[in-house]
């Protein structure tokens, strides 16, 4: 069964700092997501990786997936209030298209104004 | 585009009593799926639908746990009789299928007392 590590678990931090959270794994993923989900909404995708080594941008948010595609990041920038929220990773094993996920228990990030 | 709705989106019954859950997802997406998440946990994957057929509920708790989705289009998920450990935010989501990019409703928060 795969099983997906995220740390850290709480993350507190003052607006302007940077931060990193963490996706591991000991199992090898055709594909990895990352999901932010908010109090009272479902997860919303951020982003989704598919090749090892890939690194992937979206505004302030820097993704990255390992070369040996077992593991990956999440780096914000500068966070703002805004990224207040439960970052998950998601994980699939099979060929891309309908493979069940298995999701990670989430970083929750707390940035203060 | 509309996005995934679900209702009701909250739900409070007693232990043994029965609760049904309603999903439409997304106008032309094939696979639905069913999520439980607990409180401080990610989504655990109960069911996939692939149209009309089931095509994962390797976790579902078959004993007290339904799920349907007649014509391929909404779904809904049947608890009976409830536990109070079925205590959760049951999630819908829908794909088209391509690079398992899926789209969650907001849930429907269930407390069993």
């Amino acid at each position: 069964t795969q099983l997906l590590e995220q740390s850290p678990q709480f993350l507190s931090i003052q607006e302007g700092e940077n931060l990193t959270v963490y996706c591991n794994s000991s199992s090898v993923f055709s594909s990895l997501q990352w999901y932010r989900q908010e109090p009272g909404e479902g997860p919303v995708l951020l982003v989704t990786v598919v090749t090892g080594g890939e690194v992937k941008k979206l505004k302030r948010l820097t993704f990255q997936f390992g070369d040996a595609r077992k593991d990956s990041s999440l780096h914000i920038t500068a966070a703002q209030p805004g990224d207040t929220g439960l970052y998950l990773c998601a994980g699939s094993e099979g060929p891309s298209g309908n493979t069940p996920l298995v999701f990670g228990k989430g970083t929750r990030l707390s940035v203060i104004a | 585009e509309a996005g995934v709705a679900q209702s009701p989106r909250y739900k409070i019954i007693e232990k043994r009593q029965s609760v049904a859950f309603w999903c439409n997802p997304i106008s032309g997406h094939a696979t639905l799926y069913w999520y439980q998440q607990i409180l401080g946990q990610g989504p655990k994957l109960l069911i996939q639908f692939q149209n009309n057929g089931v095509v994962d509920d390797s976790q579902l708790p078959k004993d007290r746990f339904s799920a349907e989705r007649l014509k391929g289009v909404d779904s809904t998920l049947k608890i009976q009789p409830a536990k109070l450990e079925d205590s959760a935010v049951y999630l819908c989501a829908s794909s088209l299928g391509r690079d398992n990019e899926q789209f969650f409703g907001p849930g429907t928060r269930l407390t069993v007392l």
